[in-house]
């Protein structure tokens, strides 16, 4: 596509349910990020795919929090058991040209996610 | 670890005046990129300026142009004409450059500045 995807644009869900949220970096950038920002908060790396790499989990918050990119391609974000404190907006990143330190990042415009 | 700082949660200018974001990070490392993110309201981040450490030069965008100070670990961001549509809230990243590793390739962010342009 022409740019970053990301879905759904918002959602809303209740304390303890699951929910996933996808990103569809731009066709060909072989790196994506996940970023988590909070109200007030700046961004807060979460998880960073890079080709067949394995990913950089360092920043998920706990083990509820899990991602996967299935064929270098589309990621897959899921919060299990949603606590209220999950309430973020979640932004995708793609970029391709990872070996220049000065390489833009794409970002999609997120998923609000809302737990009641 | 790196942390960026961004000490103005609220700036405000009027149109066509000139407006400067402040930025200040710690590193202990000499080789790194520099980078001033717009976010509107659309929510979609898009990258003003990016500037390499090993640079002397300030990098310059059209309206925009950054004052680097290695020495003082400052990277501010001026805005000159301030135009309606500059109105976002804008961050400050910081990515290493050094090639060892996946989690070398994280941005951190500062908190940002919402910046509000006044007609």
């Amino acid at each position: 596509g022409a740019g970053v995807s990301q879905s759904p644009s918002n959602k809303v869900t209740e304390k303890g349910k699951d929910v996933e949220l996808r990103c569809d970096p731009i066709s060909g950038h072989t790196a994506l990020y996940w970023y988590r920002q909070s109200l007030g908060q700046g961004l807060e790396f979460l998880i960073y795919f890079q080709g067949n790499s394995a990913p950089d989990k360092s920043g998920l918050p706990s083990d509820r929090f899990s991602a996967e990119r299935t064929g270098g391609s589309v990621s897959t974000l899921t919060i299990q058991r949603t606590q209220q404190e999950d309430s973020a907006v979640y932004l995708c990143a793609s970029t391709s040209r990872l070996g220049v330190g000065g390489a833009r990042l794409f970002f999609g415009e997120g998923s609000r996610l809302t737990v009641l | 670890a790196q942390t960026v700082t961004q000490s103005q949660p609220e700036m405000s200018v009027q149109e066509a005046e000139t407006v400067t974001l402040s930025c200040t990070y710690d590193t202990s490392e000499s080789d790194y990129y520099l980078f001033w993110y717009k976010q509107p309201p659309s929510r979609q981040m898009i990258l003003v300026i990016r500037q390499e450490a090993y640079k002397q030069q300030n990098a310059t965008e059209n309206r925009f142009s950054v004052n680097f100070q290695k020495a003082a670990k400052s990277f501010s961001l001026k805005i000159s004409d301030s135009q309606l549509g500059d109105a976002a809230m804008y961050f400050c990243a910081y990515r290493s450059a050094l090639n060892s590793g996946g989690s070398n390739y994280k941005l951190t962010f500062g908190k940002g500045t919402l910046l509000t342009v006044n007609p």
